[in-house]
Formats: structure tokens, C-alpha cells, sequence
């Protein structure tokens, strides 16, 4: 099975930063991967699919890049509202999920 | 509006079984691959188990193979799960999930609010 690796699992940035969130997949898998954001409390909502198209109504600060082993989401400008886990998800055979990565403000 | 609300979810026995259902409403059910996803208290995400629009396609997750049963019911907009012999480690909130094609190969556009499960003597 193809294993879904994230990094940092956690992270605490100031207002205004640039964050990076890196997955790993442990063979390759195209551009088959999504990434989700599930605030404290709530329901996972779905920021980018196809590793790097944008789900309608998403802020543009948030992006998507990579493709085969090695992806990233990308916050341009850390916002408060962005505290969450982000957690990666590759869908080209069995459905798996990364482990997740905590964003927390500094 | 697409919504998603799962019910069935409660307290139970080691070795007892549950019957999830997921009713869905603002989008042609029977166009989408359904899904079924679960996070233990705590912990992260993790797929439980899929099925395609016409019920063709259907996977589970390893750890829940051979116990739980997944179906829909197009005519009804529901969605169901159906889990026996259930174990310690099946304690999760269970979110039913919408995929925006109608394989099972897919990620997940909506998802319910999800409901509890505690599997406990």
C-alpha cells in the first residue's frame, strides 16, 4: 500500500507568514492527491484537488504544487483564521490520508 | 444546498453491531460516489469504505473488511453502513462524504456532520 507522509505534523508561524506543508506519497501517484483543512471543532472542508486546482469559494493565499512522490500546500499569508489541521489525501487507487499537520499562530 | 446528515450512531457492546444511514439532499444522489470516513478521538482522518453511484464499485478500508457493509439506496437518497462485530478501535465520529464523480476513486467535496460512535463495555 502507498503510504501518505505529511511534515511538519505541527507548526506555529506568525500573522502575515508564508507557510508550507509538505506530503509525501511512498510511490508515485500522479497528481492524484487533495488537501483539506478541518478547523478546530468542524467538519474537513476541501481546499485543493488534482494537487493543485483551487475548490471554489477557497481564498487564493492557499495553493497547491507537485506531482508523482512529492506535493505542497502553500498559505502566502497566514491568516487567523487558518489555524486548522491541513491534511493531504491520494485517491488514485485505495483512498489514504496523511497524517495531518497542526498550524497554530504564533 | 448539498446536505449530508448521518444518524445511527450511539453507544455499543465489543462484538455488537450498528447500522449507520446518511441522508442526502440538494444534489442528484444517484449521479455520485459515496463514501464513508471516520476519525477516532483526537487522531486523524481515515477512509472507511466507498461505493459507486450504481453500486458497482465498492472498497473498504483493510481494517474494516469482512465486518462492515456499505449501501445505498438511490430511490431514498441514503447512504448506509452497516458494521458488525465491532471493536474498542472502531470509536470514531463517522462522516459520510460526497465525491464529485460517480466512481469510488475519489476525494471528497461535502461532508455530513458526522455521527458517534463509542464502542465500549
Amino acid at each position: 500500500d502507498i503510504q501518505m507522509t505529511q511534515s511538519p505534523s505541527s507548526l506555529s508561524a506568525s500573522v502575515g507568514d508564508r507557510v508550507t506543508i509538505t506530503c509525501r506519497a511512498s510511490q508515485g501517484i500522479s497528481n492524484y492527491l487533495a488537501w483539506y483543512q478541518q478547523k478546530p471543532g468542524k467538519v474537513p472542508k476541501l481546499l485543493i484537488y488534482a494537487a493543485s486546482t483551487l475548490q471554489s469559494g477557497v481564498p487564493s493565499r492557499f495553493s497547491g504544487s507537485g506531482s508523482g512522490t512529492d506535493f505542497t500546500l502553500t498559505i502566502s499569508s497566514l491568516q487567523p483564521e487558518d489555524v486548522a489541521t491541513y491534511y493531504c489525501q491520494k485517491y488514485n487507487s485505495a483512498l489514504t490520508f496523511g497524517g495531518g499537520t497542526k498550524v497554530e499562530i504564533k | 444546498e448539498v446536505q449530508l446528515v448521518e444518524s445511527g450512531g450511539g453507544l455499543v457492546q465489543p462484538g455488537r453491531s450498528l447500522r449507520l444511514s446518511c441522508a442526502a439532499s440538494g444534489f442528484t444522489f444517484d449521479d455520485y460516489a459515496m463514501h464513508w470516513v471516520r476519525q477516532a478521538p483526537g487522531k486523524g482522518l481515515e477512509w472507511v469504505s466507498g461505493i459507486s453511484w450504481n453500486s458497482g464499485s465498492i472498497g473498504y478500508a483493510d481494517s474494516v473488511k469482512g465486518r462492515f457493509t456499505i449501501s445505498r439506496d438511490n430511490a431514498k437518497n441514503s447512504l448506509y453502513l452497516q458494521m458488525n462485530s465491532l471493536r474498542a478501535e472502531d470509536t470514531a465520529l463517522y462522516y459520510c462524504a460526497k465525491s464529485p464523480g460517480g466512481s469510488s476513486g475519489w476525494y471528497f467535496d461535502y461532508w455530513g456532520q458526522g455521527t458517534l460512535v463509542t464502542v465500549s463495555s
